[in-house]
């Protein structure tokens, strides 16, 4: 498509329960990037890819949480054993070129609205 | 970690209003990025600064860079009930090419 897309675009998982989020970035972007964003808040860095290699994984909020994009293109958010706290939406981008400067526009998927209950 | 605060958090004006919005820092940065944000969707690159003291205009939007590149503005002449939505401001620090610190926006309603 001509756009980042993200499915599923809404989720509500059980507490305890394990989800998988899925990122379809722009065809061709090098670097792919996963955000949270809380309820009234601006979205928060969790990870960024450079093809198939994770090279920032710093923003990640614990071990339960695991990024993966296997053949450079596609990527799945994995969260286990969710937790209230996780609800949030999650934010895909995908860019161009390497990383982010200000001459490489950052595209961002609708996200997906996670709900844990 | 570098903190963007934004203000106001909220802004409910009236259609053909007037309005800036400040996104500011104790951090320098290379440069700053303004985004909109719609309900339901992601956000959307309004523009990049890059310069300390830029002015770029966007039709009716006019941003600005702080001469130190610490501190930024968005003016909006004339608001539209178009122009709702969240306000985001993002910037990159000079050490990091990877990492985009967002600030936590302006949510702006304009009425008809």
């Amino acid at each position: 498509g001509a756009g980042v897309s993200q499915s599923p675009r809404y989720k509500v998982a059980k507490r305890g329960q394990d989800v998988a989020l899925r990122c379809d970035p722009i065809s061709g972007h090098v670097s792919l990037f996963w955000y949270q964003q809380a309820l009234g808040q601006g979205p928060e860095f969790l990870t960024y890819f450079q093809n198939e290699a994770q090279l920032d994984k710093s923003g990640l909020p614990s071990d339960r949480f695991f990024a993966e994009r296997p053949e450079g293109s596609v990527s799945t958010l994995k969260i286990q054993r969710t937790q209230q706290e996780d609800s949030a939406v999650y934010l895909c981008a995908s860019s161009l070129e390497w990383g982010h400067f200000s001459g490489n526009t950052i595209y961002f998927g609708e996200g997906s609205w996670l709900t844990v209950v | 970690t570098q903190l963007l605060e934004q203000s106001p958090q909220f802004l409910s004006i009236q259609e053909g209003e007037n309005l800036t919005v400040y996104c500011n820092s104790s951090s320098v940065f290379s440069s700053l990025q303004w985004y909109r944000q719609e309900p339901g969707e992601g956000p959307v690159l309004l523009v990049t600064v890059v310069t300390g003291g830029e002015v770029k205009k966007l039709k009716r939007l006019t941003f600005q860079f702080g001469d130190a590149r610490k501190d930024s503005s968005l003016h909006i002449t004339a608001a539209q009930p178009g122009d709702t939505g969240l306000y985001l401001c993002a910037a990159l620090s000079s050490g990091s090419a990877r990492q985009l610190t967002f600030g936590s926006g302006t949510q702006l309603t304009v009425l008809p």
